[in-house]
């Protein structure tokens, strides 16, 4: 059974077309993040919520945006996409931010 | 700023050949070492959290390990189905608590 839900699973969208990633869970989890993941490179967080709770991390574009209207779901927004932002958008999850993330299958989002 | 290294970057065994991969760490204040299992266009797989030197942990053919500066992935007759990339994180006790991930090992079992 799936905990850690991202749709859609591929993306492609045009130089500068807004998109939209989701993530939701059913596992409760207080906490929720978004890491982007180049080819062979580490995950790499952007930010992450604890319950309501935004956390932005110092490095992460002004063109990326995030919303979590309710524990479930968390969305990832990039407004005007550049071809360096092709990479998979993980989404993961924790109960607390000292414990264990668990990640979900991921979105591969191509920039053409 | 926390670190992670881990060695070797790509690793081809025979079926059944055991080794260990390395990760080195520098963290101030470890409060968590982790490690994940990654398939291609999937992502990670939570494998084991350890958290102070001495530990292990095991999975079936898998076993963790922990020292003050390096945690090591034993893998013992691996089989193709173990083939993936294998990406250590630490998480420090002080700053946002963020995990930091090593780069990982491409582990490639041929049968």
């Amino acid at each position: 059974d799936a905990m850690v839900i991202q749709n859609p699973r591929y993306q492609v969208t045009q130089f500068g077309k807004p998109v939209t990633l989701s993530c939701s869970q059913t596992l409760n989890h207080n906490v929720m993040y978004w890491y982007q993941q180049k080819s062979s490179q580490a995950p790499k967080l952007l930010f992450h919520y604890y319950d309501k709770d935004f956390n932005n991390e110092a490095d992460t574009p002004d063109n990326f945006q995030s919303r979590r209207p309710n524990t479930s779901f968390c969305f990832l927004d990039i407004r005007s996409p550049g071809l360096g932002d092709t990479a998979m958008y993980l989404c993961a999850t924790s109960r607390d931010s000292s414990e264990t993330q668990y990640f979900g299958p991921g979105t591969r989002l191509l920039v053409l | 700023e926390d670190q992670v290294t881990q060695s070797p970057e790509a690793l081809r065994l025979q079926e059944g050949e055991s080794s260990s991969l390395n990760c080195s760490y520098t963290v101030s204040g470890l409060r968590g070492l982790f490690w994940y299992r990654q398939d291609p266009g999937k992502g990670p797989e939570f494998l084991f959290t350890l958290y102070s030197a001495g530990e292990e942990k095991e999975k079936e053919r898998l076993k963790a390990t922990l020292t003050k500066k390096e945690s090591f992935l034993h893998i013992t007759a691996p089989k193709p189905e173990d083939s993936a990339t294998y990406l250590c994180a630490v998480q420090g006790n002080f700053g946002n608590e963020k995990l930091t991930f090593g780069t990982g090992t491409r582990l490639t079992i041929i049968p």
